[in-house]
């Protein structure tokens, strides 16, 4: 089955350890997206990927990055975590809309919850 | 611009009774309304999505949501909770391909 793929799912890494979570699709849609979610509020955008140009959100910060080494993989990575970077970090992808435009539905891998100790 | 209010943080229910997660959505343009639902610890499932071909969509598990544009609302409903539909839901617009989300409904189902 097509699908969005995160590992680890679990990932338990030190304050100040840099860290990297990958996502895999094999649906060949060319969005994909970071997410990041903490607990009991809504998923939160911190950047994502039409093809291969890279759109950061303005309030994303400078301690997040992002690679898209080709349509298939994306990575994150954290180059040093803090305590309030622990989270659910959820990768998502969907088709572009198109020249007609229309609902784009997003495709959700099941989440890498990271702890910082 | 576009936004979505759920307004309810928390819908408690017992099982078999009829659920109902409030919606409502501002978009400037004809907005793309869809429904997600997250377990514990899982991603997020699509339920359901508003194409514009029919105001009244019906989606997985039993779930269906009426799109109501005199009202701007897209509520999301079902007849007889399960236990198993105890979780997050989320509301979301996306006119492109940056969609906006609810802060979320979690869902509590009671014996």
């Amino acid at each position: 089955d097509a699908m969005v793929i995160q590992n680890p799912r679990y990932q338990v890494t030190q304050f100040g350890k840099p860290v990297t979570l990958s996502c895999s699709q094999t649906l060949n849609h060319n969005v994909m997206y970071w997410y990041q979610q903490k607990s009991s509020q809504a998923p939160k955008l911190l950047f994502h990927y039409y093809d291969k140009d890279f759109n950061n959100e303005a309030d994303t910060p400078d301690n997040f990055q992002s690679r898209r080494p080709n349509t298939s993989f994306c990575f994150l990575d954290i180059r040093s975590p803090g305590l309030g970077d622990a989270a659910m970090y959820l990768c998502a992808t969907s088709k572009s809309p198109g020249l007609a435009g229309g609902p784009v539905e997003q495709f959700f891998g099941p989440g890498t919850r990271l702890t910082v100790l | 611009a576009q936004s979505v209010t759920q307004l309810d943080s928390h819908v408690s229910v017992s099982e078999g009774t009829p659920v109902l997660l409030r919606c409502n959505y501002s978009s400037s343009y004809s907005p793309s309304l869809f429904w997600y639902v997250q377990h514990p610890n899982k991603g997020l499932q699509l339920l359901l999505k508003y194409t514009s071909a029919a105001t009244l969509v019906k989606g997985i598990n039993g779930f269906e949501a009426e799109f109501k544009k005199s009202e701007t609302s897209f509520h999301l409903t079902k007849p007889s909770a399960h236990m198993s539909d105890a979780a997050e839901y989320f509301c979301v617009v996306g006119g492109s391909y940056i969609p906006t989300f609810g802060r979320g409904t979690s869902l509590i189902v009671h014996p």
